[in-house]
């Protein structure tokens, strides 16, 4: 199985900072159909997880664009340009390169 | 506005069985395939089950491989999570969600399906 690294796994920022997650995968997520599956969620505290970036960097509609994702091969990056307090929660990452589709262990969002 | 709506979960014996039912609206729920994907008590994410919008072609995680069965009604916009031999570590809630596994978008409230005695 491809394995997802996260890291940090917890991450306490100021408002108005700006906070970066790090996702590295065991394997390239490269497909052969030329696309990168990679896909960031955010799941905030008693929600279900809501996508907000597909294939990399493509955010989904409805998201502020304080969020962006980056990277390539097995090396990913999740940004927020200034953390809200709405951004409190936990951020995965999850590929859909390769069965099964697997997900990061999570990094915690939380305001200091 | 797309719904999926989960039910079915509960407590159960290990050993025992339960189906878990997904209800679909604001889509069109036969263009889509389906997943399954739970989350232990205080636990990451894992997926576990991808129905192809026929309903030919499933995808099981090795945990539940021959354990649960991935099944759905597209007349009735419908997935169903059939899970037989439960055992404790199965304890999770479980989220129906939408999309081709490699790009799940949208993701139901969950059930919570407990596993104890």
């Amino acid at each position: 199985d491809v394995v997802m690294t996260q890291s940090p796994l917890s991450l306490p920022v100021t408002l108005g900072q700006p906070a970066s997650i790090s996702c590295r995968s065991s394997q390239s997520l490269v497909h052969s159909d030329g696309n990168t599956y990679l896909n960031w969620f955010q799941q905030r505290p008693g929600q279900s997880p809501r996508r907000l970036i597909y294939k990399v960097s493509n955010r989904d509609s409805g998201v502020p664009d304080r969020f962006s994702g980056s990277g390539s091969g097995t090396d990913f990056t999740l940004k927020i340009s200034r953390v809200e307090a709405e951004d409190v929660g936990v951020y995965y990452c999850m590929q859909g390169a390769h069965w099964p589709r697997t997900f990061g262990q999570g990094t915690k969002v939380e305001i200091k | 506005e797309v719904q999926l709506v989960e039910s079915g979960g509960g407590l159960v014996q290990p050993g025992g069985s339960l189906r878990l039912s997904c209800a679909a609206s604001g889509l069109i729920f036969s263009s889509y395939t389906m997943n399954w994907v739970r989350q232990a008590p205080g636990k990451g994410l894992e997926w576990i089950s991808s129905i192809s919008s026929s309903g030919s072609d499933t995808f099981y995680a090795d945990s539940v491989k021959g354990r649960f069965t991935i099944s759905r009604d597209n007349a009735k916009d419908s997935l169903y999570l059939q899970m037989n031999s439960l055992k404790a570590e199965d304890t999770a809630v479980y989220y129906c969600a939408r999309g081709p596994s490699a790009l799940i978008d949208f993701w139901g409230q969950g059930t919570l399906v407990t596993v104890s005695s």
